[in-house]
């Protein structure tokens, strides 16, 4: 089974802050890597699929980049509603995996 | 408007059962393939089981397979989640969640969620 880890596991940020998120695979997944965040008490939301494309809807200070085994999500000029956990996930064979997560929060 | 609602969730002794159910609305049903997803309390997320869209594939994590069945009904744009035998680990929130992919990328990520309903084992 693929494994994914990320890293940090936590970072404190301020607003308009950049901040970076990798997620590591044990093996190759090609593109097929999603990114999630999720807030309290509240179902993960997607942001970025194909380790790159904008999920509709997703401001554009999100994204990402990676292939294979690599992969980074950048938030740019980090606003109050991004303080979150943020997940990867690989969707290229079962069982599908997500990482541990990366909590953001406020410095 | 897509909407993902479970339902089912509850508190059952370890050993016991309980099914899950997952009402879709607002897209072609029929058309996806379908996941549940599930998240003890205060941890990562764990994807559980995977169905296609008519039915007749199915896959699971190695630690629910055999005492978990997926199922769905598309005549009533329904997914379940027959849960058996379950444990103490088992408690979690356990969301359901749609599976589309597109041309370039034909394998699905989960792109609408439910709300997740919450199921505790404990005696």
């Amino acid at each position: 089974a693929i494994r994914l880890t990320q890293s940090p596991s936590s970072l404190s940020a301020s607003t308009g802050d950049r901040v970076t998120i990798t997620c590591r695979a044990t093996q190759g997944v090609g593109s097929y890597l999603a990114w999630y965040q999720q807030k309290p008490g509240k179902a993960p939301k997607l942001l970025i699929y194909a380790a790159s494309t904008l999920q509709s809807g997703v401001p554009s200070r999100f994204s990402g980049i990676g292939s294979g085994t690599d992969f980074t999500l950048t938030i740019n000029c980090l606003q109050s509603e991004d303080f979150a956990i943020y997940y990867c996930q690989q969707y290229y064979s079962h069982p599908f995996a997500f990482g541990p997560g990366t909590t953001v929060d406020f410095k | 408007e897509v909407q993902l609602v479970e339902s089912g969730g509850g508190l059952v002794q370890p050993g016991g059962s309980l099914r899950l159910s997952c009402a879709a609305s607002g897209f072609s049903f029929s058309s996806y393939e379908m996941n549940w997803v599930r998240q003890a309390p205060g941890k990562g997320l764990e994807w559980l089981s995977y169905i296609n869209n008519r039915g007749d594939k199915k896959d699971y994590i190695d630690s629910v397979r055999g005492r978990f069945t997926v199922s769905r009904d598309n005549t009533e744009n329904s997914l379940h989640l027959q849960m058996n035998t379950l444990r103490a680990e088992d408690t979690a929130i356990y969301y359901c969640a749609r599976g589309v992919g597109t041309a370039v990328t034909p394998k699905p990520y989960f792109d609408y969620w439910g709300q997740g309903t919450l199921v505790t084992v404990s005696s």
